[in-house]
């Protein structure tokens, strides 16, 4: 079982549609980071938590330390926001998810 | 601010050949980690370098080293290619004791 799972793997959804993807993880960590990769390989990092919400622009990320879990949601999706989204748990090194697959059609 | 730079951007190499990518990282950090991510995977950590040394190492084998320059740019070198070899690698910088990591577009490397 990988530390760090995401769900759902691959997402499609049309123009405007509210977008959760969902991140968990089994280990002790000081951070969470969502990441978007878009083709090409070139990584930017959307947020850093470790506690409670932060929002910038349409994205808002969350976290649960109790629960361990953490989510990343899209308000009003736009096909610019086609990529791959990252979590990654901040432990004494980062330890990756496998990755969301976003597409989002007009 | 250049922001992280990798080089090559593309590689091919083929079995058994040696490789080694380069790393400039972000102006005013001085940490470097690197992770190799496999098509459709998430990155996996290789290493990290702080102060010229080796300061934390993912489960990678002796075939994948580093070094890092007084200038805080790192080289990660890999030697006896394997096909399995072919990915992604990033690198990514980050000031000591920050949390935040800053990644490069990566060097995407074939093994044929």
């Amino acid at each position: 079982k990988n530390e760090v799972e995401q769900s759902p793997q691959n997402l499609t959804a049309q123009e405007g549609e509210f977008i959760t993807i969902n991140c968990s993880y089994s280990v002790g960590i000081s951070a969470l980071h969502w990441l978007q990769q878009h083709p090409g390989g070139g990584i930017v990092s959307l947020f850093m938590l470790s506690s409670g919400k932060k929002k910038h622009g349409r994205l808002i990320a969350t976290i649960n330390i109790q629960e361990k879990h953490s989510s990343l949601h899209i308000t009003a999706s736009h096909p610019r926001d086609s990529a791959v989204y990252i979590c990654a748990a901040l432990t004494d090194k980062l330890i990756f998810g496998t990755g969301t697959r976003l597409q989002v059609f007009p | 601010d250049a922001g992280v730079t990798q080089s090559p951007t593309h590689l091919i190499k083929t079995r058994g050949q040696q490789v080694t990518l380069r790393c400039s990282p972000k102006s005013g950090h001085d940490t470097v980690s690197w992770y190799q991510q496999a098509l459709g995977q998430g990155p996996q950590f290789i290493f990290q370098y702080y102060e010229e040394e080796e300061r934390q190492r993912g489960n990678f084998p002796d075939r994948f080293s580093g070094h890092q320059f007084p200038n805080y740019s790192s080289e990660l070198n890999v030697n006896a290619l394997l096909l399995g070899d072919s990915a992604l690698y990033l690198c990514a910088s980050s000031s000591a004791g920050a949390e935040t990591q800053y990644f490069g577009p990566g060097t995407r490397l074939l093994v044929l």
